[in-house]
């Protein structure tokens, strides 16, 4: 069983929709969670990070940590053709070194 | 302000030859962390180095593959006698401090090497 399972999709929108990304988890050590957005050809860079359950915003971003659940979510509102890339979730251990990703859902907003 | 570097972008090799990928991180940034991400999987850890040591090395597969970050220099992941399975994008990210796990990385675009 893998630390960390996230749908791979490919999910497919159309501009303006509410967009929902899921991971969920099984390491109980894992404290520190992101999601990093992913263009085509690029590096990942950090889109969200929180440590704590609850809901965290930031303009269109929304980042929601389960920890009971072991499932953490992003939720992308008024959702822009820019918006197109992968989403990698990722999380780590206060002690380690390392982070863990999910295998990253690939989205697409149609205008 | 140059962020992490990592060159080459493209690299391809035929099996039984080695490949050395380099990366200089961010300016100011003194921890490194290399990645690789194979087709259809995520990033997959493999090493983190502060200047001159290796202080995770735990993902890295035990032969062929190592890693260092000189006092001077990039740092550099090496393969030696690559296989085919060795196709994979190798990223490499850094940060300012020991916060690899709690605070932001930052990813170079990778190097993505191909064997045939």
């Amino acid at each position: 069983q893998k630390e960390v399972e996230q749908d791979p999709g490919p999910l497919s929108v159309p501009e303006g929709a509410i967009v929902s990304l899921n991971c969920t988890y099984s390491n109980s050590a894992f404290q520190y969670f992101m999601w990093y957005r992913q263009y085509s050809r690029k590096g990942p860079e950090l889109l969200m990070y929180t440590y704590s359950s609850g809901n965290k915003e930031d303009g269109r971003f929304t980042a929601q940590v389960d920890k009971s659940s072991k499932y953490i979510s992003l939720f992308i509102r008024d959702s822009q053709p820019s918006d197109s890339a992968t989403y990698l979730c990722a999380m780590g251990e206060t002690s380690g070194s390392r982070l863990t990703f999910g295998e990253g859902t690939q989205l697409t907003v149609n205008p | 302000n140059a962020g992490v570097m990592q060159n080459p972008r493209h690299l391809v090799r035929r099996r039984g030859q080695e490949a050395r990928l380099r990366c200089s991180p961010m300016k100011g940034h003194s921890h490194v962390y290399w990645y690789r991400q194979l087709p259809e999987e995520g990033l997959k850890f493999m090493v983190y180095l502060q200047k001159e040591n290796i202080i995770d090395e735990s993902g890295m597969p035990k032969e062929r593959f190592s890693a260092e970050f000189p006092k001077e220099g990039p740092s550099i992941l090496r393969i030696q006698q690559v296989v085919r399975g060795d196709s994979a994008a190798y990223f490499c990210a850094s940060s300012p401090d020991a916060t690899g796990v709690t605070g932001e990385l930052f990813f170079g675009e990778g190097s993505r090497l191909t064997v045939l």
